[in-house]
């Protein structure tokens, strides 16, 4: 079946600093990775939709400066968390396809 | 933009008994309705979904129907087993599968053994 990594799974990071996370799509290619934030005992919130070799499209309220989103192949997206502060704490999952999300990184800035 | 609801938030059955999931999405467009269980800690798994040219879908104890003239979704699980217990998303989308999803809230089935 079709498998989606990331890494890592979880960090730790001091506020004011950056830290990326990829998603990678192992047995196939994607054209589209979703990126999505879920804090505890929530849903899953649409961050933004990855688009290989084009910008990516950000939902409303996402500050698209501060979550930067490469899709530099069609195997690998990133989402790098600019000059993280505490509130951005929460757990980070990307998907493809619908039905083929990453383990997720559990992100926490002190 | 799409609104679904999910209700109820909370469900505790007991082992053998059936779970209903019951979710309401708000735009008409909206034809990809898939369910996922979460486990504290892990991803979404999809465990069964159905599009809006079906009426109802069925794998073995988990079923799920549409209803698009109400535009509601329901979840329905049927002899419970403690293993079943989860988070459980519904979820929509107007572009099939590779499209982007609204999720509902959740619901944290519990089943008692």
């Amino acid at each position: 079946g079709a498998v989606v990594s990331q890494h890592p799974s979880w960090v730790i990071c001091k506020s004011g600093t950056s830290v990326k996370i990829e998603c990678r799509s192992l047995d196939f290619q994607a054209t589209t990775m979703f990126w999505y934030r879920q804090f505890p005992k929530q849903s899953l919130m649409l961050m933004a939709t990855s688009n290989e070799g084009s910008k990516a499209t950000y939902e409303q309220g996402v500050e698209k400066d501060k979550f930067l989103i490469n899709h530099a192949s069609l195997t690998l997206s990133t989402l790098t968390v600019t000059s993280a502060h505490p509130e951005d704490s929460s757990f980070y999952i990307c998907s493809a396809f619908g039905q083929y999300f990453g383990p997720g990184t559990r992100l926490t800035v002190t | 933009g799409e609104n679904v609801e999910q209700h109820p938030s909370t469900l505790s059955v007991q082992e053998g008994d059936s779970a209903v999931i019951k979710c309401t999405y708000s735009d008409s467009a909206s034809n990809y309705f898939p369910w996922y269980k979460q486990e504290l800690g892990k991803r979404p798994q999809l465990i069964i979904d159905i599009r809006s040219n079906v009426g109802e879908k069925k794998d073995q104890r988990i079923a799920v129907t549409l209803n698009k003239t109400a535009k509601h979704f329901s979840l329905h699980i049927t002899e419970t087993q403690p293993e079943d217990s989860a988070v459980y998303f519904c979820a929509a989308s107007s572009g099939g599968s590779n499209y982007k999803l609204t999720f509902g809230k959740g619901t944290l089935l519990t089943v008692n053994p």
